[in-house]
């Protein structure tokens, strides 16, 4: 299957702190989405992504879609405890999504 | 509408059991998958449905079925449990092929002694 790195593996900041992640691969994928799963739940859709070098926002949360469409970054500006959970990325090939292994981001507040 | 929904949200079962993850989604969406989730890994798709009557292999599909009769229903089933079998399920769904967005389950969580 793909793989997807992500990067960092987790994340300790402080409340107020702005956050950056990242996502590679040695694949190209046309479509890179970004999810949120909090503990106990599946994840949720925050930003989706469809061509190379798109920028996309979503109130604080900002994605984009990197020029070689091997690799996709998502940052959250002045982070709060809410956005605790497990981000996800995922870039679509044929019918399926592959999934990164997630960057867990702890908020302290 | 309900969304995705899974039962049961947990679940212990002894090696050698035989169980069925039930998943069921009132959206009318065409696409349902299945994935699993261990510690510290992303998730990995074992099988996966682009319509009634149709399913085919994800990458992780050993010691798993599924079946796929009506457009709402997609459960799996696990026969002859083992350890490496324990993990924290996900159904999802999404319309077609030109709507991306997944929309998850809340998990089922299976261990298997």
């Amino acid at each position: 299957g793909q793989q997807l790195n992500q990067s960092p593996q987790s994340m300790f900041i402080q409340e107020g702190e702005d956050v950056s992640m990242n996502c590679t691969s040695s694949s190209i994928f046309n479509t890179w989405l970004w999810y949120k799963q909090e503990p106990g739940e599946g994840p949720v859709l925050l930003i989706a992504l469809y061509k190379a070098g798109e920028l996309t926002s979503n109130g604080r949360l900002t994605a984009q879609f990197g020029i070689t469409r091997k690799d996709s970054f998502l940052n959250i500006s002045a982070s709060i405890p809410s956005d605790v959970g497990i981000y996800f990325c995922a870039g679509l090939a044929g019918n399926q999504f592959y999934f990164g292994t997630g960057t867990s981001l702890t908020v302290i507040p | 509408n309900a969304g995705v929904t899974q039962t049961p949200k947990f679940r212990i079962l002894k090696i050698g059991q035989s169980m069925t993850l039930q998943c069921t989604q009132d959206m009318n969406h065409n696409y349902m998958y299945w994935y699993r989730q261990d510690p510290g890994m992303g998730l990995k798709l074992i099988y996966y449905s682009v319509g009634a009557g149709i399913t085919d292999k994800g990458e992780v599909p050993n010691g798993y079925n599924v079946s796929r009769s009506t457009t709402e229903d997609f459960p799996l089933r696990l026969e002859l449990a083992a350890p490496s079998q324990t993990s924290v399920y996900f159904c999802a769904s999404r319309r077609g092929q030109n709507n991306y967005g997944y929309t998850f389950g809340s998990g089922t969580r299976l261990t298997v002694v």
